[in-house]
């Protein structure tokens, strides 16, 4: 089955430097990649997500990239800001069948005054 | 804009009771998903449902677990026999089959004790 590692488990970044996050995935079928912000005790909200007919997008300060070839994407804050500060999920899916999600390990990402 | 709802938001229990938790999915939605996350871990897919059927589930999905859709807006998940390792967060989903975004619940913390 699919297995997504994400790098770095933690991340420390003074407001209005950039953080890169980074995840690669096994399953060569995986087309479907997604983000999400956790705070907290609260569900995963989706920040932004990529699908495999892409190599970039971006929304405002936030950006994704995918390597195909390579299975890996990355996720791209700019111009931090402490309400920045979350764990950030990774995931990989296969659309078609059960459309389940893989999670990433999680980066706890602080942004310091 | 709809969301997803979960009911309740902690449920304590006894090692070895049965628990159920509960879910509504939004109502459009074809796809509905179990998700769990101990804490301080990733978010792991449990189950997939489909047509009023498991479409696909993990190996942590064991016998003592059980879903169903009673009615045209519930999603339950049962867990039979509750052991201490299944304390966790609980978070349901549920996927409109026109994209992919999956639209998570707030979830449910469930302590076994």
């Amino acid at each position: 089955g699919e297995n997504v590692e994400q790098h770095p488990s933690t991340l420390s970044v003074q407001e209005g430097d950039s953080a890169v996050i980074k995840c690669t995935y096994s399953d060569s079928a995986s087309n479907y990649f997604p983000w999400y912000k956790q705070e907290l005790g609260k569900r995963p909200q989706l920040i932004i997500d990529i699908r495999s007919n892409v190599g970039e997008k971006k929304d405002q300060r936030i950006a994704v990239t995918l390597n195909k070839t390579a299975k890996h994407f990355s996720l791209h804050i700019t111009e931090t800001q402490p309400e920045d500060s979350a764990v950030y999920f990774c995931a990989a899916l296969v659309t078609g069948g059960g459309n389940k999600l893989t999670f990433g390990t999680g980066t706890q990402l602080k942004v310091e005054l | 804009e709809p969301e997803v709802t979960q009911t309740p938001s902690h449920q304590v229990t006894q090692m070895g009771q049965e628990v159920i938790l509960r879910c509504v999915p939004i109502s459009n939605h074809l796809y509905f998903y179990w998700y769990r996350q101990i804490l301080g871990q990733k978010v792991e897919f449990l189950v997939s449902f489909y047509n009023n059927e498991i479409s696909e589930k993990s190996e942590i999905f064991d016998d003592q677990f059980s879903v169903e859709r009673p009615d045209g807006s519930n999603f339950t998940l049962k867990i039979r026999s509750t052991k201490l390792e299944d304390s966790a967060m609980y978070f349901c989903a549920s996927l409109d089959r026109s994209d992919n975004e999956q639209f998570f619940g707030p979830g449910t913390r469930l302590t076994v004790l």
